[in-house]
């Protein structure tokens, strides 16, 4: 069964940079995973932020940036705003036709 | 902007059955591959279940849920199904339809909550 990892939380000031990252448990995270990031707000539905690694999605701002750190898939928030504190999610494709979800991060801005 | 919306969902007994169904509003969802997902109360995101737009005999399942649910498109293209049975407690979640594209999720629409419990 295929594990993807994410921190369960994650703090960050007004004005910093978060990076957030999405791991697999036995094996390295990179471009043919196709990863992706969600942002959700509690009681909203989520919102897509990035896709294929390092894709921004209509109207998302540019403080929010993917890429591949390391062996795991990584989103960066430059200049943190307190609207920014929700749950984040990855996921990766791990082919054929099946993806996974990480468990998601709390990120909070204070 | 096209908007994804499902429903369907409701309360049933364990072992019971469910028929979700996703229609895209103002828009036909003929050439989109679409998802389900889905998220238990207080959890995360799960995916559930594809279909391709191109071939509908292309279909896949997390493991969950394979043997029990069944994701499917009417002829005509305009509606994407997924036939809930054998419907267990942990299956209690809001479930989402999504556009596929590019290995992602778009077009989240607002859920439709399926409630299993005696």
């Amino acid at each position: 069964q295929t594990v993807v990892t994410q921190e369960a939380s994650f703090s960050v000031s007004p004005g910093g940079t978060v990076t957030l990252t999405c791991g697999l448990h036995s094996d390295s995270v990179s471009t043919t995973h196709r990863p992706s990031w969600y942002q959700q707000t509690p009681g909203q539905a989520p919102r897509t932020l990035i896709y294929n690694t390092n894709t921004r999605s209509s109207g998302v701002p540019d403080r929010f940036s993917g890429s591949i750190l390391g062996n795991k898939a990584a989103l960066t928030i430059t200049g943190a705003q307190v609207d920014d504190e929700s749950d984040y999610y990855c996921v990766l494709y791990m082919g054929p036709l099946i993806w996974v979800f990480g468990g998601g991060t709390k990120l909070t801005v204070l | 902007q096209v908007h994804l919306v499902e429903s369907g969902g409701g309360v049933v007994q364990p072992g019971g059955s469910l028929r979700l169904s996703c229609v895209a509003s103002g828009n036909s969802l003929y050439s989109y591959g679409i998802h389900w997902l889905r998220q238990a109360p207080g959890k995360g995101l799960e995916w559930v279940a594809f279909i391709q737009a191109s071939d509908v005999n292309e279909r896949s399942y997390t493991d969950t849920v394979k043997g029990r649910f069944t994701i499917s498109r009417d002829n005509s293209k305009t509606i994407v199904y997924l036939q809930m049975t054998s419907l267990r407690p942990e299956d209690t979640a809001l479930y989402y339809c999504v556009h596929g594209r590019d290995y992602s999720f778009h077009m989240w629409g607002p859920g439709t909550m399926v409630t299993v419990s005696s």
